[in-house]
């Protein structure tokens, strides 16, 4: 079992529409829980981060974690055709370079 | 802003050729990585290093080595490729900083789409 399970999707949704996206993780070590966002051919860039359980805002974005489910969500407000990539969670917690796993990612394409 | 490189982004390679993909940031992070990303199998880590000239093995390192002699520039190294290693790769660094989640922080470069015939 891998110790972040990602939604594969791909997703596809009308513009304006709420997106969300999930990952669940096995391993109670991992301490920060992050989401890339990578758009086609480039590298990914980091989105948000939350290190505790709850909710965390910054724009359209909120980001969800429970940690007592081992669960965490990305949530997306109105969305854009620009918001249309592949989205990646990621969660640190073990390693001597802080190393992160990654989900396998989830491609959303917002349609205008 | 951080800046990550990679010396290639498209590189075609025959059979049992050695193949070096070259990595370098600007923002004197002490952890370098390397990843390989394929189609539903997500970002694999296949070497890091968190300081000049350490190094240790990722998830899936066969087939792989890596060099750090200088703290910006990080290299991997495919000894003999293989059709199987077609994929592509992406080096990442990051501060390391103790005390909070900006030191697990990692930032990407383009990425090097390395096919193997």
């Amino acid at each position: 079992q891998k110790e972040v399970e990602q939604d594969p999707g791909p997703l596809s949704v009308p513009e304006g529409a709420i997106v969300s996206l999930n990952c669940t993780y096995s391993n109670s070590a991992f301490q920060y829980f992050m989401w890339y966002r990578q758009y086609s051919r480039k590298g990914p860039e980091l989105l948000m981060y939350t290190y505790s359980s709850g909710n965390k805002e910054d724009g359209r974005f909120t980001a969800q974690v429970d940690k007592s489910s081992k669960y965490i969500s990305l949530f997306i407000r109105d969305s854009q055709p620009s918001d249309s990539a592949t989205y990646l969670c990621a969660m640190s917690g073990r390693g001597s370079a802080r190393q992160l796993t990654f989900g396998s990612g989830t491609q959303l394409t917002v349609l205008p | 802003d951080v800046k990550v490189t990679q010396s290639s982004r498209y590189l075609v390679k025959r059979t049992g050729e050695k193949v070096f993909l070259e990595c370098v940031q600007d923002m004197d992070h002490e952890n370098m990585f390397w990843y390989r990303q394929d189609p539903g199998l997500g970002l694999r880590l296949i070497y890091f290093s968190y300081d000049v000239k350490m190094k240790e093995k990722g998830d899936i390192p066969e087939g792989y080595s890596v060099s750090r002699e200088k703290k910006e520039r990080f290299s991997l190294i495919l000894e003999s490729a293989s059709t199987n290693q077609t994929s592509m790769y992406l080096c990442a660094s990051s501060s390391g900083l103790a005390g909070g989640p900006t030191g697990y922080e990692q930032y990407f470069g383009p990425g090097t789409r390395l096919t193997v015939t």
